[in-house]
C-alpha cells in the first residue's frame, strides 16, 4: 500500500522559513514525479510545485516561484519543500501527492494527510 | 493560467438522486482533466482522470465526460458517502490549476 506522510508543519513568523517533508513508502519512489498541493483554511486546492522522479526538473506556481524550493532524496524516499519569505497567504494545509507514471503533465493519484503551516506573528 | 470554473457552487440533493457537476475551462485542455472528492478533514481523493477514466476504487456510479472546455461529473444515484466537495483539475500544461469546488450537500 502506498503511504505518504507529511511532517514539519507549524507556526512561523512572517518573513520566516520552514522546511516540510513527505516520507513515502510502498512505492519505488524514484520512478514517480511528486507534487505539493496546498489548501488555505476554508478554501480550494492550489497546486504549488512538481518535481520529476530523478529530481532533474522542477515546476512552480507563480505564487511561490523564487520563494519555495522542492527537492527529493531518492535514497531515503523523501520529498521536501523549503519555504522562505513566508507570508500570511502561505497559511495552509500542505499535501504531498504522487503523480502517476507515464503522464506528460500531472494529476495526483495518491495523497498524504497533509501538514499544517501557519504564518502569523 | 487556465482558469477552471465549477458550477453550481452548492448542489442540494437527496440520497438516490442524480448529481450533475460542471467544470468549464478558460481555454481548451483537451481531455487533460481530473476530478477529486474531498470530505471534511480529509485529503482529496482522485475519482476520474483523462476526463472520463475512473481511478482505481472509484464506484461506477461516478462518470466523467467532456473534452476541450466543458466537462461534467455525474453521480448516477447519490449514496450517503458521496456528500462532499468535488474539485476539477486541469493538467494540460506544466501549471496545473483547480476549480473552486462544488459542494454536494444533503437536501
Amino acid at each position: 500500500e502506498v503511504q505518504l506522510v507529511e511532517s514539519g508543519g507549524g507556526l512561523v513568523q512572517p518573513g520566516g522559513s520552514l522546511r516540510i517533508s513527505c516520507a513515502a513508502s510502498g512505492i519505488t519512489f524514484n520512478m514517480y514525479a511528486m507534487a505539493w498541493v496546498r489548501q488555505a483554511p476554508g478554501k480550494g486546492l492550489e497546486w504549488v510545485t512538481t518535481i520529476t522522479g530523478s529530481g532533474g526538473s522542477t515546476y512552480y506556481a507563480d505564487s511561490v516561484q523564487g520563494r519555495f524550493t522542492v527537492s527529493r532524496d531518492n535514497f531515503v524516499d523523501t520529498l521536501y519543500l523549503q519555504m522562505n519569505s513566508l507570508g500570511a497567504e502561505d497559511t495552509a494545509v500542505y499535501y504531498c501527492a504522487k503523480v502517476p507514471p507515464n503522464v506528460y503533465y500531472w494529476y495526483m493519484d495518491v495523497w498524504g494527510k497533509g501538514t499544517t503551516v501557519t504564518v502569523s506573528s | 493560467e487556465i482558469v477552471l470554473t465549477q458550477s453550481p457552487g452548492t448542489l442540494s440533493l437527496s440520497p438516490g438522486e442524480r448529481a450533475t457537476l460542471s467544470c468549464r475551462a478558460s481555454q481548451s485542455v483537451s481531455s487533460q482533466l481530473a476530478w477529486y472528492q474531498q470530505k471534511p478533514g480529509q485529503a482529496p481523493r482522485l475519482l476520474i482522470y483523462d476526463a472520463s477514466s475512473r481511478a482505481t476504487g472509484t464506484p461506477d456510479r461516478f462518470s466523467g465526460s467532456g473534452s476541450g472546455t466543458d466537462f461534467t461529473l455525474t453521480i448516477s444515484r447519490l449514496e450517503a458517502e458521496d456528500f462532499a466537495v468535488y474539485f476539477c483539475q486541469q493538467y494540460d500544461n506544466s501549471h496545473a490549476t483547480f476549480g473552486q469546488g462544488t459542494k454536494v450537500e444533503i437536501k
